[in-house]
């Protein structure tokens, strides 16, 4: 079954820039969507298609996509920002949903 | 405002079964596929299913294929996950997940707050 892969931890100080990677085959024909869930709550959306940014969610956060690799960067990192971060795509035929694995963003 | 509400969690034998239910409000519910995600605890997120908004198209994860059935019952604004022949693993928070559009692959724009399944003896 198809897969794509996230770094299981990155760690940055407070005001530095946090990139978070994910890679699959079929990213290059799927759009990948990022979530960021906190402890004990439901996960949140922070970016959609790619890198469009929802409504309420700070500018500090951006996407982006080369060939099979896709990265949430957040910029000027605040402790607030601490939590596991999703991502999410399809397989190549569009039709199977499937996350990565997570990534726990510690701000030290 | 958007609310998904999940209810119908609990504690179940290996083998057993269980109906989860996700009651919708705040939107037009038949415009939109919903899905259902799951997370062992202490693990990532687990996509289990999805079916579009007429309920005519469904599709589920290798890991439940002929175990689990999605459906919906549009003029209650319900959607459902039938569980059967349940294992360990499939012990997890179970996430309601709306889709931001009537499709399979689209991303959840709004979930609810989950509901816990125990399989365990």
């Amino acid at each position: 079954s198809y897969e794509v892969t996230q770094p299981p931890s990155v760690s940055v100080s407070p005001g530095q820039t946090a990139r978070i990677t994910c890679s699959g085959d079929a990213l290059p024909n799927q759009y990948a969507y990022w979530y960021q869930q906190k402890a004990g709550q439901a996960p949140v959306l922070v970016i959609h298609k790619d890198s469009e940014r929802p409504s309420g969610i700070p500018e500090r956060f951006s996407g982006s996509s080369s060939g099979t690799t896709v990265t949430l960067t957040i910029s000027g990192v605040q402790a607030e920002d601490e939590g596991d971060y999703y991502c999410q795509s399809a397989d190549s035929s569009g039709t199977y949903v499937v996350f990565g694995g997570g990534t726990k963003l510690t701000v030290v | 405002e958007v609310q998904l509400v999940e209810s119908g969690g609990g504690l179940v034998q290996p083998g057993g079964s269980l109906r989860l239910s996700c009651a919708a409000s705040g939107f037009t519910f038949s415009s939109y596929a919903m899905s259902w995600v799951r997370q062992a605890p202490g693990k990532g997120l687990e996509w289990v299913s999805v079916i579009r908004g007429s309920g005519g198209s469904t599709h589920y994860a290798d890991s439940v294929k002929g175990r689990f059935t999605i459906s919906r019952d549009n003029s209650k604004n319900t959607l459902y996950l039938q569980m059967n022949s349940l294992r360990a693993e499939d012990t997890a928070v179970y996430y309601c997940a709306k889709v931001d559009a009537d499709m399979v692959n689209g991303y959840f724009d709004n979930w609810g707050q989950g509901t816990l399944v125990t399989v365990s003896s």
